[in-house]
């Protein structure tokens, strides 16, 4: 079990740009999640996967935002034509079903500039 | 909308002394609470989830939920310079949706 990882740590990139997060949860692991958090905020949720069905997205998210997990296993978040606003840490987790605790990758801190 | 609610903090304790973190949530459809510890910089760790009213102990630490009162909160005992972090609050509703607080800034003097 080599926990929840997250590519890239960090990025950078100008207003207007595309940008794509990957995220590989825990193996065993059926339920992902996505959650962005900024400085002195709790992780907001954003979206959530069962398996490869994506079950749930956040009224919040723009339709600028979008998340797949084509064979159940990694996943990707994808954030179209950035925007200053957009900067935050993107937060990935996942858990097994039965259960609801969470664990937590090291995030992508985006920086929009 | 569904909140969960925090004292920001900072909460300062001494070394040794217990620290009682406390939370409000206002989904009574709320079934499953965790508490996850961030240090800065870093990403929420998991330390405490509890899913039935009353106490949950584990090692220095233990989750106390009371549903009728929408109240969860988290004693972290013998408090140590180490548990110097933020707690996040987290609560769920069927399985997944789950909404967290703005998180307590906890600092453990020396």
């Amino acid at each position: 079990d080599t926990g929840v990882s997250q590519d890239p740590r960090h990025k950078i990139t100008k207003r207007g740009q595309n940008v794509t997060f990957r995220c590989d949860p825990i193996s065993e692991h059926n339920r992902l999640y996505w959650y962005r958090q900024t400085l002195g905020q709790g992780p907001e949720f954003l979206t959530y996967f069962q398996n490869e069905a994506q079950l749930e997205k956040s009224r919040l998210l723009s339709d600028r935002f979008s998340a797949e997990r084509p064979k159940g296993s990694f996943s990707t978040l994808e954030i179209q034509r950035t925007e200053q606003g957009d900067s935050a840490m993107y937060l990935c987790a996942s858990s097994s079903s039965g259960t609801n605790e969470q664990y937590f990758g090291p995030g992508t801190r985006l920086t929009v500039t | 909308q569904k909140e969960v609610e925090q004292n920001s903090g900072p909460l300062s304790v001494p070394e040794g002394a217990i620290a009682s973190l406390n939370c409000t949530y206002s989904d009574r459809g709320s079934q499953s609470f965790f508490w996850y510890r961030q240090y800065s910089g870093k990403s929420p760790e998991l330390i405490m989830f509890i899913y039935s009213n009353g106490d949950k102990e584990d090692g220095r630490f233990t989750a106390q939920l009371n549903k009728a009162s929408q109240y969860v909160s988290l004693l972290i005992r013998d408090s140590q310079p180490s548990d110097s972090a933020t707690y996040l609050c987290d609560a769920t509703t069927g399985g997944f949706k789950t909404i967290f607080g703005a998180g307590t800034r906890l600092f453990v003097k020396a």
